[in-house]
């Protein structure tokens, strides 16, 4: 099973919107982090924000974390059809002997040129 | 490009045979973790190995095993196939730092088990 959920599953847009995803999780984290995936290929880290961090941004990425809610949100402003690409939420649990993180199932990102 | 190498890209195998996916971490790292990814879901942890010893076990069976070897290089070996085990199968490298854990991905080897 996965420790997290992404909300919507799929998302499609035109180019130069706003993309907007959102990630639930269930237990304590260290930290939570953003990937990107093209189609079938490895995983690529975006971001990541820490347990006391609320905001985070990195060039066209806003990452938000509520702790409380057990909830992030991953803003991408301006889209470009090359941002196309399906984006998992991943958690590094507070209990983690192992260095493992926790994915969700993603949400797969269309922009229309 | 992440310098995390796996091998092979695509892989065919029948059901009740054995397969070895290898992968070769980033240099620098002592840390690879091995995940799952059935089609259209998210990653499946399956386990890590931390200089050459386990390190962290997700829900899989024993028939699913693995070694790292010293310069960091590491193996997946999975016992006894079955039609489930089709899937994609990541490898990832990091380095060991406390409240951090980003991990460097390869593009995967595609197993399908007829």
């Amino acid at each position: 099973s996965q420790q997290g959920e992404e909300d919507p599953q799929a998302l499609s847009i035109q180019e130069g919107e706003n993309a907007t995803m959102n990630c639930s999780y269930k237990t304590s984290i260290n930290n939570l982090q953003w990937y990107r995936q093209n189609s079938g290929r490895g995983l690529v880290h975006l971001i990541l924000i820490r347990s006391n961090e609320r905001e985070k941004h990195s060039g066209r990425l806003r990452v938000t974390l509520d702790t409380s809610k057990k909830s992030s949100s991953l803003l991408i402003t301006a889209s470009r059809a090359a941002d196309t690409a399906s984006y998992f939420c991943a958690t590094d649990p507070f209990y983690n002997a192992g260095n493992m993180l926790t994915f969700g199932g993603g949400t797969r990102l269309m922009v229309k040129p | 490009e992440t310098g995390v190498t796996q091998s092979p890209t695509h892989l065919i195998k029948t059901r009740g045979q054995q397969v070895t996916l290898r992968c070769s971490s980033q240099s620098g790292h002592n840390t690879v973790s091995w995940y799952q990814q059935a089609l259209g879901q998210g990653p499946q942890f399956i386990f890590q190995y931390y200089r050459e010893e386990e390190n962290g076990r997700g829900n899989f069976p024993p028939r699913f095993s693995g070694l790292q070897f010293p310069n960091y290089s590491s193996e997946l070996n999975v016992n006894a196939l079955e039609l489930d085990d089709s899937a994609l199968y990541l490898c990832a490298s990091s380095l060991r730092e406390p409240a951090k854990n980003i991990q460097y991905f390869g593009a995967g080897t595609r197993l399908s088990v007829l």
